[in-house]
């Protein structure tokens, strides 16, 4: 299964400010997705990140907000922007694992945010 | 719309004892479905899914999960749980065409010594 990992693990900003997060898989993927966690709720996908293209956001989420890179087939980056208390959550990225030939997802271990 | 329901938010259950954790799903076609669990702090880790074929999947950590089709069910089972076991238990169905999970709401497990 591919390994996942996300820097920073958690973090504390202030209001207005942005954040980066990175994600970096030890194999090439195609399907790369960012979830957000909000404290004690289920994942709500953000968005989906593939390399080569622009990344398709869900409902309720825009770019403006969550700008997302994908430069290469082993990393992601989430921009989280002009952050308020509401952003506070755990962000986690996930990628498709196809070598198996099924589609099976991993998660990174998060990156628990919270804003003041 | 494709969703998933998991009715027990709550469970708590004795160690040594069995565990069942339900999951219904709102798929049109055959589903892809997952069971993931979250320990405190940490990440998801896949614990088995069903594609296709036999409808009893093994997983790891002694889980096991029952696809039954009429039901629209998927639960998740484990004949004797540990105090390790406690944690958060996310159910999952896959879009086919965009491979996004949607998830439900989350079981919390709390185990008794």
């Amino acid at each position: 299964s591919a390994v996942i990992s996300q820097k920073p693990s958690r973090d504390i900003c202030q209001r207005g400010t942005s954040l980066t997060i990175q994600c970096q898989v030890d194999s090439q993927v195609t399907m790369m997705f960012w979830y957000r966690q909000q404290p004690g709720q289920s994942l709500t996908l953000i968005a989906t990140a593939n390399q080569g293209s622009e990344a398709t956001y869900e409902s309720g989420f825009v770019i403006d907000k969550f700008p997302i890179s994908r430069p290469n087939l082993t990393f992601s980056t989430l921009t989280v922007s002009n952050m308020s208390p509401e952003d506070s959550s755990i962000y986690l990225c996930s990628v498709e694992d196809r070598e198996t030939g099924g589609f099976e997802q991993y998660f990174g271990p998060g990156t628990r945010l919270t804003v003041t | 719309a494709q969703s998933v329901t998991q009715p027990d938010i709550h469970i708590t259950v004795s160690e040594g004892a069995s565990l069942e954790l339900r999951c219904n799903y709102s798929y049109g076609a055959t589903p892809y479905l997952f069971w993931y669990v979250q320990s405190p702090g940490q990440g998801l880790q896949l614990l088995l899914k069903y594609f296709s074929g036999d409808t009893l999947v093994q997983g790891i950590k002694g889980f096991e999960a029952e696809f039954k089709r009429s039901q629209s069910s998927f639960n998740l089972r484990k004949p004797s749980v540990h105090w390790s076991d406690a944690a958060e238990y996310f159910c999952a169905v896959r879009r086919v065409n965009t491979g996004k999970l949607i998830f439900g709401q989350g079981t919390t497990l709390q185990v008794k010594p």
